[in-house]
């Protein structure tokens, strides 16, 4: 059960464009399109942002997007705001039926 | 309003037990599956546990299994994590997180605000 690999931070200015890399293995991102995506405030209760792999939830921004390739997930956020600014989490359900996390991606907004 | 409000952390001891408590409102509590997930001071989230809708179905990250046990009462809109043989390293928030279906392969679409464990003597 290793963690999904993503950087540690990424930044950008505001109205710039970034993407966030999730390298998982084929029995995890690999395997399913059960790839998900988390918007973490300190202090709030973490936010989806992405299901089955590109998919926006009502009310979230169409900044927000995402693809999957072979065994790496990607979020992509354009027209970058201040208020963009938050950690940013991966997750997948695995062949092992759990569900793993990435290490998590501190996106700043310079 | 869909909620889940976490309860039941604490400080506990090295070794120590702690049963933390979940309750839902505002939705059909057995129609989806439930994690706890948690982060520790400094690091990401981590996937803790899981349920599915009925109960019948359960996972557990290698760092907690035989340590920890989940469970639900759906008559109580209540999710449950017994935790024993408590260490250092298990403190942390712990989040409860509804998915979006019955089965935990769902994304999680609901989180409660998170309650606090200490492990420490």
């Amino acid at each position: 059960q290793s963690a999904l690999t993503q950087p540690a931070s990424v930044s950008g200015s505001p109205g710039q464009s970034i993407t966030i890399s999730c390298t998982g293995t084929s029995n995890d991102i690999g395997a399913y399109n059960h790839v998900s995506w988390y918007q973490h405030l300190p202090g709030k209760a973490p936010k989806l942002m992405i299901y089955e792999v590109s998919n926006r939830p009502s009310g979230v921004s169409n900044r927000f997007s995402a693809s999957k390739s072979g065994n790496t997930a990607s979020l992509s956020i354009s027209g970058l705001q201040v208020e963009d600014e938050a950690d940013y989490y991966c997750s997948s359900y695995t062949t092992t039926s759990t569900v793993v996390f990435g290490g998590g991606t501190k996106l700043t907004v310079l | 309003e869909v909620q889940l409000l976490e309860s039941g952390g604490g400080l506990v001891q090295p070794g120590g037990s702690l049963r933390l408590s979940c309750a839902g409102s505002g939705f059909i509590f057995t129609n989806y599956a439930l994690t706890w997930a948690r982060q520790a001071p400094g690091k990401g989230l981590e996937g803790v546990s899981g349920i599915g809708g009925t109960g019948d179905s359960t996972y557990y990250a290698d760092s907690v299994k035989g340590r920890v046990t989940i469970s639900r009462d759906n008559s109580k809109n209540t999710l449950y994590l017994q935790m024993s043989s408590l260490r250092a390293e298990d403190t942390a928030v712990y989040y409860c997180a509804r998915h979006t279906g019955y089965y935990y392969y769902y994304a999680m679409d609901v989180w409660g605000q998170g309650t606090t464990v200490t492990v420490s003597s």
